[in-house]
């Protein structure tokens, strides 16, 4: 069965510093990456995804991932955040079912 | 076009009361999610609907839970004797097919007292 996991649970930042936040996956079979943000009293809103082709995939808000499938890994970067990217990121796993991890919460302080 | 709405948005419950949660999804979207979302954790995985059917009811935590989707639209989640354990926010979600990108409603904050 996949599962995913997220190494950092918080990650504090200041404004227009880069940032990864970094997730790891383990599945038997191909799958689906998936990154999502949920912003305060919101629900999910997906940032990007990998399916298949390019490693690197680019999604909305100025993100970005990088599949590496020989280290498992599925990583989210910004070049320079802004405070509005202060949310919870979810990092999540598909091959049937979509597992989640437990999430990092993006703190970006001016 | 309108997303995935959940309602009610906040339910507050006595321990061992039946509860029903309900999720509208986005027109056209033949498959269905339920997740369950505990505080710090990330969405849990509950039951997916393919249409009108319970294609994988794998995640439902043991047999108080039961969901249904009787037009293939609209789902209700339902909780029976409900216990403090099953406080937590409840996230619907809805894609064009199981492999297509699932949208997520708001989610219930459900509180069993």
């Amino acid at each position: 069965a996949q599962s995913v996991t997220q190494l950092d649970s918080q990650v504090p930042v200041f404004e227009e510093a880069p940032v990864e936040l970094r997730c790891n996956y383990s599945s038997s079979v191909s799958v689906y990456l998936f990154w999502y943000v949920q912003y305060p009293n919101q629900g999910l809103q997906l940032l990007l995804k990998y399916l298949s082709g390019s490693t690197l995939v680019k999604g909305i808000n100025g993100f970005e991932a990088e599949f590496n499938k020989s280290q498992t890994s599925f990583h989210l970067r910004k070049p320079s955040v802004h405070i509005s990217d202060t949310a919870e990121y979810f990092c999540a796993v598909s091959d049937r079912d979509m597992r989640f991890g437990a999430g990092t919460r993006l703190t970006v302080k001016p | 076009g309108a997303g995935v709405s959940q309602t009610p948005s906040n339910k507050v419950t006595e321990k061992g009361k039946y509860v029903e949660l309900r999720c509208d999804p986005i027109s056209g979207h033949t498959a269905l999610y339920w997740y369950r979302q505990s505080l710090g954790q990330g969405p849990e995985f509950l039951i997916y609907f393919q249409g009108t059917g319970a294609a994988d009811d794998s995640g439902l935590p043991n047999d108080r839970f039961f969901a249904v989707r009787p037009e293939g639209s609209v789902s209700t989640l339902k909780i029976q004797r409900t216990e403090r354990g099953d406080s937590a926010v409840y996230l619907c979600a809805s894609s064009l097919s199981r492999q297509d990108t699932q949208y997520f409603g708001p989610g219930t904050r459900l509180t069993v007292l």
